[in-house]
């Protein structure tokens, strides 16, 4: 069975740096095919793909937040963090990782969602 | 870019059918396959359909999807629905910027 649980604060600061962890069972980020991915949906908002890494640690992200945004993966320990520098406001959101099927590009599994509120 | 565009909300009454659109724009629909989710409240998104049409193991066969080319869009249909639908549901393709697009999202209300 394949769980992933996100962790990471509930609040931060506009500026702070944001570090979430997804940490993962039922599979293993060195199997050949694998991949996990971080999506975000803001309040009232759709959901919003920010970033992936794959079995051969080859990393991808949202155009738009590319500069702000780092992936990397501890295999020994199943999980995949992500980075984001520089947090507003507007990057409120809750915050899920996936695991992401790369033949057709879905994603067959989800954590339950971390929310992050950004506020001084 | 890319782009999925789906009806705010719709409502239908138990046991019923309804159908939510996906419509794509800056793209051909069918160049890629498109997924469908599921988001109950409080829950982990799951997986309802992929490659377009296609249930994972445990989704019923009320579940439906398809694609009209004619449109560029995608549907999931329910039919015989029941109150334990209600949800968000949003549809995911890909995209050849960004890799992954998602679109809007539809509340479905089950009255």
């Amino acid at each position: 069975q394949v769980t992933l649980r996100e962790s990471g604060p509930a609040l931060v600061k506009p500026t702070q740096t944001l570090t979430l962890t997804c940490t993962f069972s039922g599979f293993s980020l060195n199997t050949r095919q694998m991949c996990v991915s971080w999506v975000r949906q803001p309040p009232g908002k759709p959901m919003e793909w920010l970033a992936l890494i794959d079995w051969e640690n080859d990393k991808q992200y949202m155009t738009s937040l590319k500069t702000r945004l780092t992936i990397s993966k501890d295999t020994s320990k199943n999980q995949v963090v992500l980075t984001m520098t520089s947090m507003d406001p507007a990057d409120t959101a809750t915050y899920f990782c996936a695991r992401l099927n790369l033949r057709s590009w879905y994603f067959d599994s989800w954590g339950q969602g971390a929310m992050v509120t950004v506020s001084s | 870019n890319f782009m999925l565009t789906q009806p705010h909300s719709v409502s239908e009454s138990p046991g019923k059918t309804v159908t939510i659109s996906c419509t794509g724009s800056g793209g051909n629909i069918a160049s890629n396959f498109v997924q469908w989710y599921q988001r109950r409240p409080g829950s982990a998104p799951t997986i309802i359909l992929f490659e377009d049409k296609h249930r994972p193991s445990g989704v019923p066969d009320r579940f439906s999807g398809s694609i009209d080319s004619s449109s560029n869009s995608a549907s999931l249909t329910i039919s015989g629905l029941k109150t334990e639908d209600e949800g968000y549901y949003f549809c995911q393709s890909y995209d050849s910027n960004d890799l992954v697009v998602f679109g809007g999202g539809t509340s479905l209300t089950v009255l």
